[in-house]
């Protein structure tokens, strides 16, 4: 079965410290994607990217950086992670064209005090 | 620029109901459309897709969807609802190939009551 794994299901950081959250795809895709969930405001698109070392912002990319030095994984960082940050990530990876949909990764809870 | 309207926030429906979960897009051209659903604390599972062709789509679960093109909707149903579907739903709104990128709309909750 394809999947795509966050390495965290739930993170507690301090104010201030940089955090990476990773994700791995085993589907040889090529676009990866690193959205943000909170209630009342859907899926918020942070990065993605269509190529090793390729990254375009999305909707709300303030505050994050990602990297993507292999196919398979990319990875979001939060550089000074503040407490307005608290919130759901959720990771996801789709073939070049997107006909087979998304797919998502369980998500990582990530709260910052 | 593409957008997606859940106008409902939370639906509830009695077991063994129907059931139709609106979605409204707005994209200039033919747009890729999805429907997702969330169990609590767990990611998206894809449900059903629409590129081109039939305008109803049969999904995973029992869940299918109509595309309208002169509603720009893309509505959800099942016609006979479990206690098992109670989750929060996605619809999504895509342009295709080169730009897979997609929006998502707000979600609507489900619940199911016995």
């Amino acid at each position: 079965d394809v999947k795509v794994t966050q390495s965290s299901r739930y993170l507690v950081k301090r104010t201030g410290e940089k955090v990476f959250l990773e994700c791995v795809q085993d589907m040889d895709h090529e676009n990866m994607f690193w959205y943000r969930q909170d209630p009342g405001l859907g899926l918020r698109l942070i990065y993605f990217s269509y190529d090793v070392k390729m990254k375009e912002k999305g909707d709300i990319p303030e505050g994050y950086s990602v990297s993507r030095e292999k196919k398979e994984r990319f990875s979001l960082i939060l550089e000074s992670a503040s407490t307005n940050q608290t919130s759901m990530y959720l990771c996801a990876s789709t073939n070049a064209g997107g006909l087979y949909g998304y797919t998502f990764g369980s998500g990582t809870r990530l709260t910052v005090v | 620029a593409q957008s997606v309207t859940q106008p409902d926030i939370h639906i509830t429906v009695s077991e063994g109901a129907s059931l139709e979960l609106r979605c409204n897009y707005s994209y200039g051209a033919t747009p890729y459309l999805f429907w997702y659903v969330q169990s609590p604390g767990q990611g998206l599972q894809l449900l059903l897709k629409y590129f081109s062709g039939d305008t109803l789509v049969q999904g995973i679960k029992g869940f299918e969807a109509e595309f309208k093109r002169s509603q720009s909707s893309f509505n959800l149903r099942k016609p006979s609802v479990h206690w098992s579907d109670a989750a929060e739903y996605f619809c999504a709104v895509g342009a295709g190939f080169g730009n897979e990128k997609l929006t998502f709309g707000t979600g609507t909750r489900l619940t199911i009551i016995p």
